[in-house]
């Protein structure tokens, strides 16, 4: 079947470390994003990729990193330079092009102990 | 700064009361979206506009974009326990696609 799947479900980080959460997808799909969610502030966006080897800051970049050397793989680091990083991490993909559905992941929820 | 606003922020109704929420942009909208999400769980996708005066439905959900693309709403007849969650609103802001963004989330609970 296809979809999206981002691992581990939880994660859990000393402060000061990087981590790193997974995402697949084996939809063929072009785009994909990463948002954070905290309670009430809905999804933000961290990064988002439309094409291999390129990516672009979303609205909260700092203390992130990520990556897309393959089409069906965008993982994201979170960096010790990120200052709260406990939250719900969402993985996203789609098709290139206005007016096309966005699949989810099931999300990763990160703790920083 | 958010570039889509979703109101209002929670919402608590009486089983089989009817309910709406809405979504508005500062910018035309070319693509607006519709989930649902459990708390802790991914997004579940309800439906997508594209078109100005466009409206749909899914079982008793109802969802419209206004004439200028600037503003939806979601509308949901006789709720029942089943409708309660998180509604997100998205759009598509890039250029040629690839940028999609969210309002804040209604938080929705439906009193037995």
């Amino acid at each position: 079947d296809g979809g999206i799947t981002q691992s581990p479900k939880y994660l859990f980080r000393k402060e000061g470390q990087n981590v790193t959460l997974s995402c697949e997808q084996n939809l063929n799909h072009d785009a994909m994003y990463w948002y954070r969610q905290d309670p009430g502030q809905g999804l933000r966006l961290i990064y988002y990729s439309q094409i291999v080897n390129d990516f672009q800051k979303g609205d909260i970049a700092e203390g992130y990193s990520v990556s897309r050397e393959k089409k069906e793989s965008f993982p994201l680091t979170v960096t010790s330079a990120q200052k709260n990083p406990t939250a719900f991490y969402l993985c996203a993909s789609s098709i290139m092009g206005q007016g096309t559905e966005a699949f989810f992941g099931q999300g990763t929820r990160l703790t920083v102990v | 700064s958010q570039e889509l606003e979703q109101s209002p922020q929670s919402l608590i109704v009486q089983e089989g009361k009817n309910l709406t929420i809405n979504c508005t942009s500062s910018k035309t909208l070319y693509g607006l979206y519709w989930y649902k999400q459990k708390y802790g769980e991914g997004l579940i996708f309800l439906m997508m506009l594209q078109k100005g005066g466009e409206e749909k439905s899914h079982e008793k959900i109802t969802a419209k974009l206004d004439e200028k693309k600037q503003q939806s709403s979601l509308h949901i007849t006789a709720s029942q326990p089943s409708h309660a969650g998180i509604y997100l609103c998205g759009a598509d802001i890039g250029n040629q696609g690839g940028k999609l963004i969210f309002g804040q989330g209604t938080e929705l609970s439906v009193k037995p």
